[in-house]
C-alpha cells in the first residue's frame, strides 16, 4: 500500500519556466512533508519542508503548496534551471513534535530541465 | 566535511555469501537509519537506531541485521544474500529520533547474482 505517491515518473520543463512536481498521500494522520533532491550517485538531499499548519513554504525558488483536504502536496520551482534537473522525493511523516516517527517516501519524479 | 560516508560504493555477491556495508558520520547525529531504493518503490526504511545502542525494524528488515557499533557508526549485515536484495542501500543520519530533515550518504550498489 503506498501512502506516498508519485504519480508522474518524469517531468521535462525549459529553462526559465515554472516546473510543478506533484505529490498525493492516502494517510490523513501526516502532518509534516519534506521534499528531496537526488542526483545521479548520490544521496538524497534535503530540500524543503512544510508542517500541516502552514498551507504554504517558500526557500529562494522552491515553494511548496500543501491542500490537506484533497491530502496534495506539490513543489513549484521558479524560474527552473538545468542544475535543477534530478529526482525528486516526496516524504511524510506523522506525530510532529510529539517523537520519533518514520519517514514515508514516494517513488520519486525525474526532472529534467533542458537549456 | 565528510557527512555520512558509506563503504563499498559498488558491490557484488553471489547468491548465499554474507557481507556488511558500513557506515559513519561526523555530525555527531544521534539518530541512523539505513534504506534501500528499488526501482518504483521509492525509499524503504529497513532498519533505524534512534540512539546510541537501541536499534529497530523499519519496513523492510527481513534478511538483514544491523549494528550500532557507537555513536558514529552503523552497519548492515546480510547473513545469506539473496537476488531479492539487489538495490541501492543508502545509510543516513539525523540530530535527533525524529522526522526533521536526514542526511544521506552516496550509496552502495549492490548485485546478488
Amino acid at each position: 500500500d503506498q501512502q506516498v505517491k508519485q504519480n508522474s515518473p518524469s517531468l521535462s520543463v525549459q529553462e526559465g519556466r515554472i516546473s510543478i512536481l506533484n505529490c498525493d498521500y492516502t494517510n490523513s494522520m501526516f502532518d509534516y512533508f519534506l521534499w528531496y533532491k537526488k542526483y545521479p550517485a548520490e544521496g538524497p538531499t534535503f530540500l524543503i519542508s512544510i508542517s500541516s499548519i502552514k498551507d504554504k513554504n517558500e526557500d529562494g525558488r522552491f515553494t511548496v503548496f500543501l491542500n490537506k483536504s484533497a491530502k496534495h502536496l506539490s513543489l513549484h520551482i521558479v524560474p527552473s534551471q538545468p542544475g535543477d534537473s534530478a529526482v525528486y522525493f516526496c516524504a511524510a511523516s506523522h506525530g510532529w513534535g510529539t517523537g520519533f516517527q518514520k519517514l514515508v517516501f514516494g517513488t520519486g519524479t525525474r526532472l529534467l530541465v533542458s537549456p | 566535511n565528510a557527512g555520512v560516508t558509506q563503504t563499498p560504493k559498488f558491490q557484488v555477491l553471489k547468491t548465499g555469501q554474507s557481507m556488511t556495508l558500513q557506515c559513519a558520520q561526523d555530525m555527531n547525529h544521534n539518530s541512523m537509519y539505513w534504506y534501500r531504493q528499488d526501482p518504483g518503490m521509492g525509499l524503504r526504511l529497513i532498519y533505524y537506531s534512534a540512539s546510541e545502542g537501541t536499534t529497530d525494524k523499519g519496513e523492510v528488515p527481513n534478511g538483514y541485521n544491523v549494528s550500532r557499533l557507537n555513536k558514529r557508526e552503523f552497519s548492515l549485515r546480510l547473513e545469506s544474500a539473496a537476488p531479492s536484495q539487489t538495490s541501492v542501500y543508502f545509510c543516513a543520519s539525523s540530530v535527533q529520533k525524529g522526522f526533521e530533515k536526514l542526511f544521506f550518504g552516496s550509496g552502495t550498489q549492490l548485485s546478488v547474482l
